[in-house]
């Protein structure tokens, strides 16, 4: 079974140094990733999905299928990065449905 | 456009009754996943329908329930309500292999 661990619940940096959240799943396939995000009082939304390999407001996050993981990484973090960021997968056989993680709150203080 | 809409958005139950959440999903997009997403523990997925029929479903008992309407919009049934049933229910509507959207979600107490 498809499985997506957060190992974090809570990473607190300043605002300048670098952040990493970290994901790692099991699937037996190959899969899709995502992360998505929930800024306060905010829906969740979708962040950046492996597939695209592109970077949204400065996140990026290279798919490493030899060691399983999907992080999330960002040079210098800004107080508006402060939310909570979900690692999601997707068999790769007809988007069929998420399997979450639970989540990591990152907290950048000025 | 408008995004994917959940009625109502708060909800009070007493434990046992039953409860229907609504959702309409983004115009065009055909598929509506469920989620349940309760106190510590993360999204877990609840149904999966597209075009009418229930392709997929978690690990939920039975008296968790759904159905989609030739419009795409979706309910999610919940009979026998208990205590653990609360939790915020999420809707989200796809397109393919576009990724999700989702609603604000229904904040659902049982007491």
């Amino acid at each position: 079974a498809q499985r997506v661990t957060q190992p974090e619940k809570l990473l607190s940096v300043f605002k300048g140094a670098p952040v990493e959240l970290k994901c790692n799943y099991s699937y037996s396939g190959s899969p899709e990733l995502f992360w998505y995000v929930q800024y306060s009082r905010q829906r969740l939304q979708l962040l950046l999905r492996h597939i695209s390999r592109e970077s949204i407001k400065g996140f990026t996050a290279d798919l490493n299928k030899g060691e399983t993981s999907f992080h999330l990484k960002k040079p210098f973090a800004q107080e508006e990065d402060s939310a909570m960021y979900y690692c999601a997968l997707s068999e790769n056989t007809g988007f069929q449905k998420l399997v979450f993680g639970t989540g990591t709150r990152l907290l950048v203080s000025p | 456009e408008a995004g994917v809409t959940q009625s109502p958005t708060h909800l009070i139950k007493t434990r046992g009754q039953q409860v229907t959440l609504r959702c309409s999903p983004i115009s065009g997009h055909t598929s509506v996943y469920w989620y349940q997403q309760a106190l510590g523990l993360g999204l877990q997925f609840l149904l999966w329908y597209d075009e009418g029929e229930e392709r997929n479903r978690g690990n939920f008992p039975p008296r968790f329930s759904g159905r989609q309407f030739p419009n795409y919009s979706s309910e999610l049934n919940v009979n026998a309500l208990e205590l653990e049933d609360s939790a915020l229910y999420l809707c989200a509507s796809s397109l393919q292999n576009y990724g999700y959207t989702f609603g604000s979600g229904t904040r659902l107490t049982v007491v």
